[in-house]
């Protein structure tokens, strides 16, 4: 089974200050790793994704997330924050075995960007 | 290139009526899912589809819920009859080839009221 836990219903920083969402997981088998983030009334659109070989992983609009196999942690980072990063953003998790191909998904974290 | 998309946005019906929503998925992929997403959580999958072979559908309330996907491309997902608790956004996805390390893409959802 493959579980994703978010810390941190709710983040709020400040436009430029560095962005840190929390992401823990846990699989029985080695895990692939995605952050995807979530507009109002829109669908997910991918940021990153982690599957084999650097374990620091940059994506779209700045953001990078990296993979720490000793922390079961895989938490997305960016230097400074837009108002534009204002959304919810979801981390997930893909393995093999009984879970081939199922996305399994946090509960997701909502960003607030004050100017 | 087009993404995913579904109609309706929005459904607005009273309980024990019957409700189908339907997914165009990006053209060329072979794989299809449905999300069920609830409020202030993270989706959760409902039924995956490899071309026209629900593969996984360990998750669908078979006994009010249905879908179909009709010569690989195209998806209803029925519920009949509605819940007061089926109030829910309800997320099609679609990927290349459904492997683990595969991409999904979201379309922007149907948000179904049930009354």
């Amino acid at each position: 089974a493959q579980s994703v836990t978010q810390l941190g219903s709710h983040v709020s920083v400040s436009e430029g200050a560095l962005v840190l969402l929390r992401c823990n997981y846990s699989s029985s088998v080695p895990p692939y790793l995605f952050w995807y983030v979530q507009y109002p009334n829109q669908g997910l659109q991918l940021l990153l994704k982690y599957t084999t070989g650097a374990t620091l992983v940059k994506g779209i609009n700045g953001f990078e997330a990296e993979f720490k196999k000793s922390e079961t942690s895989f938490h997305l980072t960016k230097p400074s924050a837009h108002m534009s990063d204002a959304a919810e953003y979801f981390c997930a998790v893909s393995a093999g075995g009984t879970s081939y191909g199922k996305l399994t998904f946090g509960q997701g974290t909502i960003l607030t960007v004050h100017p | 290139e087009a993404g995913v998309v579904q109609s309706p946005r929005y459904k607005i019906i009273e309980k024990k009526q019957p409700v189908a929503f339907w997914c165009n998925p990006i053209s060329g992929h072979n794989t299809l899912y449905w999300y069920l997403q609830n409020l202030g959580q993270g989706p959760e999958l409902l039924i995956r589809y490899e071309n026209e072979e629900a593969v996984d559908d360990s998750q669908l309330p078979k006994d009010r819920f249905s879908a179909e996907r009709l010569k690989g491309v195209d998806s209803t997902l029925k519920i009949q009859p509605a819940e007061l608790g089926d109030s829910a956004v309800y997320l099609c996805a679609s990927s290349l080839d459904g492997g683990t390390t595969d991409t999904q893409y979201f379309g922007p959802g149907t948000r179904l009221t049930v009354l």
